[in-house]
């Protein structure tokens, strides 16, 4: 079975950093393109940051642009994001998902989503 | 950036009737770029169809989708009981990749 588990959320303080992890399985992780995208509570979905299966090409929003960095290692089959000066507006469910056949395509699978709540 | 503007906000029917969905980007969009996705309370979105027309995996033929340019549509042919949830599209062409903000297909 394909799937998606994400990991590593919680409370932390503005200012203060996180890191995310999303363990795959059931597929060849290091054929697909990866991506994050979050949804705040009650509001919709917003594409965070994507990395092509070989870190050759690693995309992020504006809105995260200097403060997160994602990474992957396909000897773990995982995909990492790394959250630094975390900020009250980046509260969200994030979500690890995967690219159908190419970097620029669907979603095809999702994970379960990992809740960051930024509050002092 | 490519805006995606989803409408109607929400749309009121009845199981077995026809929803139609919008989804209009701000500029010009391959189809072979946009995508349609699904969502229920507490769950992840489900893809529904890429390439603006194809199915994905698993999802009825009672979904369909058309568009091009920068005209896009979402389709139900009759509406069941697990199709009332909040739809999106995206565009997965040009970073930053987007979504609308959202329909929700709602109980009349």
């Amino acid at each position: 079975e394909v799937q998606l588990v994400g990991s590593g959320g919680g409370l932390v303080q503005p200012g203060r950093s996180l890191r995310l992890s999303c363990a795959t399985s059931g597929f060849t992780f290091d054929n697909y393109g990866m991506h994050w995208v979050r949804q705040a509570p009650g509001k919709g979905l917003e594409w965070v940051a994507g990395i092509t299966w070989n870190s050759g090409i690693i995309d992020y929003a504006d809105s995260v642009k200097g403060r997160f960095t994602t990474s992957r290692d396909n000897a773990k089959n995982s995909l990492y994001l790394q959250m630094n000066s975390l900020r009250a507006e980046d509260t969200a469910f994030y979500y690890c998902a995967r690219a159908r056949e190419m970097y620029r395509d669907a979603f095809d699978i999702w994970g379960q989503g990992t809740m960051v709540t930024v509050s002092s | 950036e490519i805006v995606l503007t989803q409408s109607p906000g929400t749309l009121s029917l009845s199981p077995g009737e026809r929803a139609t969905l919008s989804c209009r980007a701000s500029q010009s969009v391959s189809s072979s770029y946009i995508a349609w996705y699904q969502q229920k309370p507490g769950q992840p979105p489900r893809l529904l169809i890429y390439a603006a027309s194809r199915r994905a995996t698993g999802i009825p033929d009672r979904f369909s989708g058309s568009g091009s340019g920068t005209d896009f549509t979402l389709t139900i042919s009759r509406l069941e009981p697990e199709d009332f949830a909040v739809y999106y599209c995206q565009q997965c062409g040009s970073s930053p990749l987007t979504f609308g903000g959202g329909t929700k297909v709602e109980i009349k």
